[in-house]
């Protein structure tokens, strides 16, 4: 069964702090590697990921895959408290119908909590 | 519109009740998925939609889950004779020929 695996859960920082959060995953069909911020309902989307070693890079959030090892970090920098929010990390792999389709597995998330 | 839109943003409904969930994915995107996300938990995905047919129908819980799409845009979801377990927030979510999916703002079902 594909499983995503998110940790911590919770975390709870100041502002200024750089916090990392983790994502490691089984499945099978492996395309790409996503993640979300989700304030409120809708997730956002911030980085797909494909390859092994290279570091997506936006503002003061930053990630990087291992598919050898299986997981991918996000990093939040400089953190403030906008950016508390739940990180969501989702596998992108082959339905089982085949035919090009695919779906997203999701993690639990990781809840962040930037406190000034 | 420039985004995912889905109606009713909030709904709350008595046990047994049907509830129909709507969502207008953005124009031109011929994929189209519905999630489900309990209270605490990730997404749990449910069914996905290449045009108007559905490959996948694996991810609905029971049979009184059901969605369709016609046009290959506007697509429904329908829970029949609701149960308190299926309260949650039920998120859409369409692509197009790149590997990202775009949320809409999902609908909060409470089932009392």
């Amino acid at each position: 069964e594909d499983k995503v695996v998110q940790s911590p859960l919770s975390l709870v920082v100041h502002e200024g702090d750089t916090v990392t959060l983790n994502c490691s995953y089984e499945v099978t069909n492996f395309r790409s590697l996503l993640w979300y911020k989700q304030e409120k309902k809708a997730p956002t989307f911030l980085f797909m990921l494909t390859s092994s070693g290279i570091e997506k890079k936006s503002g003061r959030l930053s990630s990087i895959l291992d598919k050898k090892e299986l997981f991918s970090i996000l990093n939040i920098t400089a953190t403030q408290t906008g950016d508390s929010a739940v990180y969501l990390c989702a596998v992108d792999n082959i339905l089982r119908s085949g035919a090009g389709s695919y779906q997203l597995t999701f993690g639990k998330g990781t809840k962040l909590s930037v406190i000034p | 519109g420039a985004g995912v839109s889905q109606s009713p943003s909030n709904k709350v409904t008595e046990k047994g009740k049907d509830v129909e969930l709507r969502c207008d994915p953005i124009s031109g995107h011929t994929a189209l998925y519905w999630y489900r996300q309990s209270l605490g938990q990730g997404l749990e995905f449910l069914i996905y939609f290449q045009g108007n047919s559905a490959p996948d129908k694996s991810g609905l819980p029971s049979d009184r889950f059901s969605a369709e799409r016609t046009g290959g845009s506007v697509s429904t979801l329908t829970i029949q004779r609701t149960q308190q377990e299926d309260s949650a927030v039920y998120l859409c979510a369409s692509r197009n020929r790149g590997q990202t999916q775009y949320f809409g703002p999902g609908t909060r079902l409470l089932v009392l």
